[in-house]
């Protein structure tokens, strides 16, 4: 079963708004990280937050992290028609690197 | 540094056929793992090896589906006598070593087509 539930499935804004995407899950996790697809493609590494972490930055991103809640949110912050795509939260449990990944969110920015 | 490599890009099979997917993980890489992802849903993890060895294959059908990682070449996903519900794409990714909290390199992906 999915460990993750992204929220909202899918979100459509104007160029240079905020979109803000949240993830859920379920287990206690290692870390937390999230991924981008775009359509058609493979997926690319966003940002990796530890468990340890409540917040991380990365030029436009900002993540979060509440392990009390189970929860984290993706900001992007100054959205650009080339930040369509998929966005998705992937946890890591236990010992090994296998990720988790949620369903997704479809983020559509529009010029 | 090449990316991970997954061949064919695309492939078509008729049901009852063999699908045979290639993955290179990263030079470096000893490390890989497998997904399949669904029209409109996120990744699936299926099948996580290293060298000669299969650590985790929780997440593989019981049946027809069966992954390796010879000691030379690439890891291979192998997908016996397929069926219309195979119809997905398959990622591969790498990663140095296996620990919680590396990243891990994805592949393009294969999108397996069952007629």
């Amino acid at each position: 079963s999915q460990q993750g539930e992204e929220d909202p499935q899918a979100l459509s804004i104007q160029e240079g708004e905020n979109a803000t995407m949240n993830c859920s899950y379920k287990t206690s996790i290692n870390n937390l990280q999230w991924y981008r697809q775009n359509s058609g493609r493979g997926l690319v590494h966003l940002i990796l937050i530890r468990s340890n972490e409540r917040e991380k930055h990365s030029g436009r991103l900002r993540v979060t992290l509440d392990t009390s809640k189970k929860s984290s949110s993706l900001l992007i912050t100054a959205s650009r028609a080339a930040d369509t795509a998929s966005y998705f939260c992937a946890t890591v449990s236990g010992g090994y690197n296998k990720l988790i990944f949620g369903a997704g969110t479809r983020l559509a920015v529009h010029p | 540094n090449a990316g991970v490599m997954q061949n064919p890009r695309h492939l078509v099979r008729r049901r009852g056929q063999e699908a045979r997917l290639r993955c290179s993980p990263m030079k470096g890489h000893s490390h890989v793992y497998w997904y399949r992802q669904l029209p409109e849903e996120g990744l699936k993890f299926m099948v996580y090896l290293q060298k000669e060895n299969i650590i985790d294959e929780s997440g593989m059908p019981k049946e027809r589906f069966s992954a390796e990682f010879p000691k030379e070449g690439p890891s291979i996903l192998r997908i016996q006598q397929v069926v219309r519900g195979d119809s997905a794409a398959y990622f591969c990714a790498s990663s140095p070593v296996d620990r919680g909290g590396n990243e891990q390199y994805f592949g393009p992906g294969t999108r397996l087509t069952v007629t």
